[in-house]
């Protein structure tokens, strides 16, 4: 059973485009997370829900907004698309008092 | 920046040799985690160490904690080919609710 999923895997656009990247978790988890991956893989967080709200918001572009419909789901809305963009993006969760995530498989994005 | 810094960026062994890798950080923490990336794949937990804690151990990993030169080691012994892999260390600073990781040491273990 896929503890963290995301989709899609892939994803390639053009520049100026929307896209939305969903992420779902199954764990039971009250906490979820967005990163961005660059070519360096450097990891970095983006954003973090608790129970549907938002904790934090790491100096994102205001493209990137994030939703969280419920708990176990945290969805990433990308507006007018820009090279520098093109990372590969995970989702994670995490439960109450207890620091380690769960991190699903990754989205790689390429904007061309 | 509370930024980690993994050292060594790369790292080649043989089979069965041991592999250690060095993180360090700038600020207070609560705990520090390791967390093993294969390539193409999310990050999976493997270890984390409490900001009271000096040593500890899971199964052929050893972490160490030196919270007075603000650094960690994370000890792979008798390497095997599956745990090929890039390592990274992951702090999660005193009230920030946040994990901060470090760019990552590229572990290759050849037969």
């Amino acid at each position: 059973d896929t503890a963290v999923s995301q989709t899609p895997k892939y994803l390639v656009t053009q520049m100026g485009n929307d896209k939305s990247i969903k992420c779902e978790q199954n764990l039971g988890h009250d906490t979820m997370y967005w990163y961005k991956q660059d070519s360096k893989k450097f990891l970095k967080i983006m954003f973090s829900y608790n129970n549907k709200e938002l904790i934090i918001n790491e100096t994102v572009p205001n493209r990137f907004s994030p939703k969280s419909p419920d708990k176990a789901h945290l969805n990433l809305h990308i507006n007018s698309l820009e090279l520098g963009d093109s990372a590969v993006y995970f989702c994670a969760s995490s439960q109450g008092p207890f620091p380690e995530q769960f991190f699903g498989p990754g989205t790689r994005l390429t904007v061309l | 920046s509370q930024q980690g810094e993994e050292d060594p960026q790369a790292l080649s062994i043989q089979e069965g040799e041991n592999a250690t890798m060095n993180c360090s950080y700038k600020t207070s923490i609560n705990n520090l985690q390791w967390y093993r990336q294969n390539s193409g794949r999310g990050l999976v937990h493997l270890i984390l160490i409490r900001s009271n804690e000096r040593e500890k151990h899971s199964g052929r990993l050893r972490v160490t904690l030196d919270t007075s030169k603000k650094s960690s080691s994370l000890l792979i012994t008798a390497s095997r080919a599956a745990d090929t892999a890039s390592y990274f260390c992951a702090t999660d600073a005193s009230g920030a609710q946040k994990l901060v990781f470090g760019q990552g040491t590229r572990l290759t273990i050849n037969p």
